[in-house]
């Protein structure tokens, strides 16, 4: 079985400043992992994906992750918040290439 | 294009009410996935349903949720005799044949008073 740990409920930000967002995971095989935003009463939106190849992946709205499986991680990061990036983030991890399972999620809000 | 579209939107009924949530997935999108969204559970997985082949229904948490998919395209999620345990938001999401990259509606707001 897999699942996501996500370090921090709540994270808040000076507007330019680095978003830092940790997710953890544990799978018995290669996982595929994923980083999805949600914005408030909508759903999911992808981020940013790491399937197979390439261990820095870039996603929209500026955001990136970097697959590390020396340490099981898939932390997400932005460089400059802005304030459109006041969100709920959920890291998830695959296995079997369609069930996700989820980290509890980080909220993210940016300090003007 | 369209996007994955849910109805209702928000949905209040009693307790021991059956209720059906409808979800269109993305057209030409194979595979259907529901999950359910509660602060005390978190994201979880419910049921998946890929082409015509038999569904995953491991998430399912009891036998008063039951989901089908008519004519490999709408889906409708179904809870009879519905509990106050039972509100949450429910997601649905499609996938293309490729599966690995979800696409989710914006979901139904259930409330079970």
């Amino acid at each position: 079985a897999q699942s996501v740990t996500q370090l921090g409920s709540h994270v808040s930000v000076s507007e330019g400043a680095l978003v830092l967002l940790r997710c953890n995971y544990s799978s018995s095989v290669p996982p595929y992992l994923f980083w999805y935003v949600q914005y408030p009463n909508q759903g999911l939106q992808l981020l940013l994906k790491y399937t197979t190849g390439a261990t820095l992946v870039k996603g929209i709205n500026g955001f990136e992750a970097e697959f590390k499986k020396s340490e099981t991680s898939f932390h997400l990061t932005k460089p400059s918040a802005h304030m459109s990036d006041a969100a709920e983030y959920f890291c998830a991890v695959s296995v079997d290439d369609y069930k996700l399972s989820f980290g509890a999620g980080t909220t993210v809000t940016v300090r003007a | 294009g369209a996007g994955v579209s849910q109805s209702p939107s928000n949905k209040v009924t009693e307790k021991g009410k059956d209720v059906e949530l409808r979800c269109d997935p993305i057209s030409g999108h194979t595979a259907l996935y529901w999950y359910r969204q509660s602060l005390g559970q978190g994201l979880e997985f419910l049921i998946y349903f890929q082409g015509n082949s038999a569904p995953d229904k491991s998430g399912l948490p009891s036998d008063r949720f039951s989901a089908e998919r008519t004519g490999g395209s709408v889906s409708t999620l179904t809870i009879q005799r519905t509990q106050q345990e039972d509100s949450a938001v429910y997601l649905c999401a499609s996938s293309p044949p490729s599966r690995n990259t979800q696409y989710f509606g914006p979901g139904t707001r259930l409330t079970v008073l």
